[in-house]
């Protein structure tokens, strides 16, 4: 079954400690991108990658870190947490940022920082 | 700064009524307007989307109208149902950065018995 799949759905975690949350797609995408979800302002992109080691900013990357190693994977790593990142989390891919793709999400990561 | 504006907030429409969510955007480098339906507890899957030469699309009970001029763009679900509560979003793409997937605020919709 084609997917996005992270890890994990849920994490309560406390102020500084360093976390990842896992990303990987099984449609060989050559796209990824991770959003935050906050209530009243939609989702909102953190960072996204256009293929293997090519990745930038998005729209709210600060306290954030991506990396992209390999195609299907796209982990987001909190280096130093913060109770304003407490959030749902959403991976998405798509098989190019070109032609209007559409973009293919997990079922999100809720994250909690104390 | 908010480029893409969604209203309503939330929407209670009675089963087999017509839910209007409407969309403005600011930004005329737009080119594609997706509509997202997400689901408690699952992420946002692709519902219905449009170019902005085309003023209007349908796909099933779900319709997408668009006005270029005023910069406004809305989804419209006919026979509304049950099945059909979930938050609604919608989303604007630039030209030639299909990467920079801008979303609006979200609407909560409940259709009632």
């Amino acid at each position: 079954e084609a997917q996005v799949t992270q890890n994990p759905r849920y994490l309560i975690t406390v102020t500084g400690k360093k976390l990842t949350v896992t990303c990987s797609q099984n449609m060989n995408h050559e796209y990824m991108s991770w959003y935050r979800q906050d209530p009243g302002l939609g989702l909102r992109q953190i960072y996204y990658s256009m293929n293997v080691e090519v990745t930038d900013k998005g729209d709210v990357p600060e306290g954030y870190k991506v990396s992209r190693k390999e195609k299907r994977n796209f982990p987001l790593i909190l280096e130093s947490p913060s109770p304003n990142q407490t959030s749902l989390y959403f991976c998405a891919s798509s098989l190019s940022a070109v032609g209007n793709q559409p973009q293919h999400f997990g079922d999100g990561t809720r994250l909690s920082i104390l | 700064q908010q480029q893409v504006k969604q209203s309503p907030q939330s929407l209670i429409v009675q089963k087999g009524g017509i839910s209007i969510i409407n969309c403005a955007y600011e930004n005329t480098a737009f080119d594609y307007f997706p509509w997202y339906q997400q689901f408690p507890g699952k992420g946002p899957a692709l519902l219905i989307a449009i170019r902005p030469d085309v003023s209007e699309k349908k796909e099933g009970r779900f319709t997408i109208s668009f006005n270029k001029s005023a910069k406004q763009f809305s989804l419209h679900i006919m026979d509304s149902q049950p099945g059909d509560s979930a938050t609604y979003f919608c989303a604007a793409i630039p030209t030639g950065t299909a990467s920079k997937l801008t979303f609006g605020t979200g609407t909560r919709l409940q259709v009632t018995l």
